[in-house]
Order: structure tokens, then C-alpha cells, then sequence
């Protein structure tokens, strides 16, 4: 597609339940970052995938969450047994195409919701 | 890890004004983006400016690395301009990949 996709726009779940995010990035990019945005902050940074591998996954706040991008190209963030504190929105950027190589490119977001 | 702190946070103009909104940053980069968020909340890219100046209509960009620091000047404000300027930093002596965002300048233009 000509920019990054998200599924869902919307999610909202019960505590202690599991929840996948989806997450298309530009067509040929190489790298794929996911961040978390709560309310009135900017985008924290979670993991960072440089084809297949988790090139850096030192922004995930604890084993409950993980991510993988088995083909290099589509991710999903998972999350399991949610709490309320894992309530925001979870951005999805990719980068490396041509000659913006560094430049991210974001999706629009998937809003979760633990109730 | 890198600091990046953004001045001024909250900033409200009259639509035709000038502005420049700031990035301080703690470390050496090799990244450095600039984004405006929109109210619905996209992130959507207005420089990719690891160094120097470039311009792209109202808005430019200037970065010296060297002194850790960018600017971003937008010129005859408009209401479309109004939502929150973040600067995303990547780099510093640890050779991390991680972007690191400042807190943001929330821009109200008003009519």
C-alpha cells in the first residue's frame, strides 16, 4: 500500500485478556519500529525489527509483551494478560526504502482500551 | 540515553505569525526527525534533518549537530498548523537504533 497500515483502529478489551495488533508497513521497507503514545506524551519506543530479527527490543516494558515479523514485512505486537496501564495508543513506522532511508513513515495508530 | 527536551511547550498564535519551536538534545545523533501530529492523531513527517537547514513552503528546518540542537520555524501560521510538534532523535555514543521523542510543542493557531 502507499502508506503504513494498522489493525484495528480500535480496540477495546477486558483485564487480563490477550490482544494482537497489526501492523503493514510500506512495501520494501527493511525496518519496522513499534511505539507507545499515552495521553499528552510523545511516542516511547518499544522494538525495532531490521527485516525479520528484533534488532532491539529494549523498550518493551516487561515479558507480557511481544512482537514478531516472521516474513519481514507484516508485525504483530502482542500483549498478553492486559492491564489498565497498558491503555494507549501503539504506533507502528517503517523506514529503509529508497532514497529516504532513515526517514520513518507512521501508521495511524491502534487505540487500546482496557477496561 | 539521549535527552531531548522541547521548548516552548504550549505556544498560541495569531494566524499569520511567526514562530520557532526548539529541540535540545544531550548527545551526538545521526538521526533527527520532525513530525506534527495532527488532532486526529497521525504523526505526519515534515523534515528529516540529521543536519543543516532545508525548507519546504512555510516550514524550515535547521540543525547543528555540533551544538545539539534544532529548529523548526513556521511562517504565516495558519489554524491548519494548530496540533503538537515533536522532534525524534537516534544516535548517541551507544549506537542504539531507538528514536527518542521530546514532550512535544502543543501549537494553537488561532483565526
Amino acid at each position: 500500500g502507499a502508506g503504513v497500515s494498522q489493525t484495528p483502529s480500535n480496540k477495546v478489551t477486558e483485564k487480563g485478556k490477550y490482544v494482537e495488533l497489526r501492523c503493514d508497513p510500506i512495501s520494501g521497507h527493511t525496518a519496522l519500529y513499534w511505539y507507545r503514545q499515552s495521553l499528552g506524551q510523545g511516542p516511547e519506543f518499544l522494538i525495532y525489527f531490521q527485516g525479520t530479527g528484533a534488532a532491539d527490543d529494549s523498550g518493551l516494558p516487561n515479558d507480557r509483551f511481544f512482537a514478531v515479523r516472521p516474513e519481514g514485512s507484516v508485525s504483530t505486537l502482542k500483549i498478553q494478560r492486559t492491564e489498565r496501564g497498558d491503555s494507549a495508543v501503539y504506533l507502528c513506522a517503517s523506514s529503509g526504502g529508497g532514497s529516504s532511508y532513515n526517514e520513518q513513515f507512521f501508521g495511524p495508530g491502534t487505540r487500546l482500551t482496557v477496561l | 540515553g539521549i535527552q531531548v527536551e522541547q521548548s516552548p511547550p504550549d505556544l498560541i498564535l495569531q494566524e499569520g505569525a511567526n514562530s520557532t519551536l526548539r529541540c535540545n538534545f544531550s548527545d551526538s545523533v545521526n538521526n533527527l526527525q520532525w513530525f506534527h501530529q495532527n488532532p486526529w492523531g497521525q504523526l505526519i513527517n515534515l523534515f528529516y534533518i540529521p543536519s543543516g537547514t532545508k525548507q519546504n513552503g512555510r516550514l524550515s528546518a535547521t540543525t547543528v549537530a555540533t551544538e545539539r540542537y534544532s529548529l523548526l520555524y513556521i511562517s504565516s501560521s495558519q489554524t491548519t498548523d494548530s496540533g503538537v510538534y515533536f522532534c525524534a532523535v537516534r544516535g548517541g555514543t551507544s549506537g542504539t537504533y531507538k528514536y527518542i521523542f521530546g514532550t512535544g510543542t502543543r501549537l494553537k493557531v488561532l483565526a
